[in-house]
């Protein structure tokens, strides 16, 4: 099974900064990699697929790169509604599906 | 607009048979491509991946779970089953339904559209 490892766990942040979160996947993936924005008590939500694809209605200062074992998620220029846990997740084809352990972004 | 909600019991007993459904709309099984499945959270901590079903009535399922679960669809009525037996209070999660595609020239799509998630305590 593919392990997705995230970090850092939790980041401390202002409005206005930019901030990224990494995530590495035990083999390779190529791009199946997606990336999901949760608030408390909420359902995730789909912000980036296939890496670095923006999924429609998504703020453009959220943006995803890599490809292979190594991926980042960043966060531009931070909004208050940004202040959220993030999740990568692999969908290689014919593999078991996973997810990261989440990354929790806090206000400074 | 695809919408997806789950039901099931809220609570239910150490040993016994989960049984959740996901109701959809705005998306069919008659479409090639279509699939749709479960993902978990227990509270506090990270998403886990379940199962997923395809229009084609392929089926995937987490290694970990794979002797628990059962997932099925009904056409007919644009639902989802999954069913999950001998229950543990370490499986007290939210449980999501979610919708994806898988395109033939392009492969899976990651999960676009969730729904509301049910909360699931299992507790005697």
């Amino acid at each position: 099974d593919i392990q997705m490892t995230q970090s850092p766990s939790t980041l401390s942040a202002s409005v206005g900064d930019r901030v990224s979160i990494t995530c590495r996947a035990s083999q390779s993936i190529n791009d199946w990699l997606a990336w999901y924005q949760q608030t408390p008590g909420k359902a995730p939500r789909l912000l980036i697929y296939k890496a670095s694809s923006l999924q429609s209605g998504v703020p453009s200062r959220f943006s995803g790169s890599g490809s292979g074992t190594e991926f980042t998620l960043t966060i531009s220029s931070l909004q208050p509604d940004d202040f959220a846990t993030y999740y990568c997740q692999q969908y290689k084809n014919y593999s078991p599906y996973s997810f990261g352990q989440g990354t929790k972004l806090e206000i400074k | 607009q695809i919408t997806l909600k789950e039901s099931g019991p809220t609570l239910v007993k150490p040993t016994q048979t989960l049984t959740l459904t996901c109701t959809f709309s705005g998306l069919s099984f008659s479409t090639s491509g279509v699939g749709v499945g479960w993902i978990r959270q227990p509270p506090g901590k990270a998403l886990e991946w379940l199962a997923l079903i395809y229009w084609d009535d392929a089926k995937r399922y987490s290694p970990s779970l794979k002797t628990r679960l059962t997932i099925s669809k009904d056409t007919s009525k644009n639902q989802v089953v999954l069913t999950m037996i001998n229950m543990d209070p370490v499986d007290t999660a939210t449980y999501y339904c979610v919708h994806t595609f898988y395109y033939d020239s392009s492969g899976p799509r990651a999960f676009d559209i969730w729904g509301q998630g049910t909360l699931v305590t299992v507790s005697s």
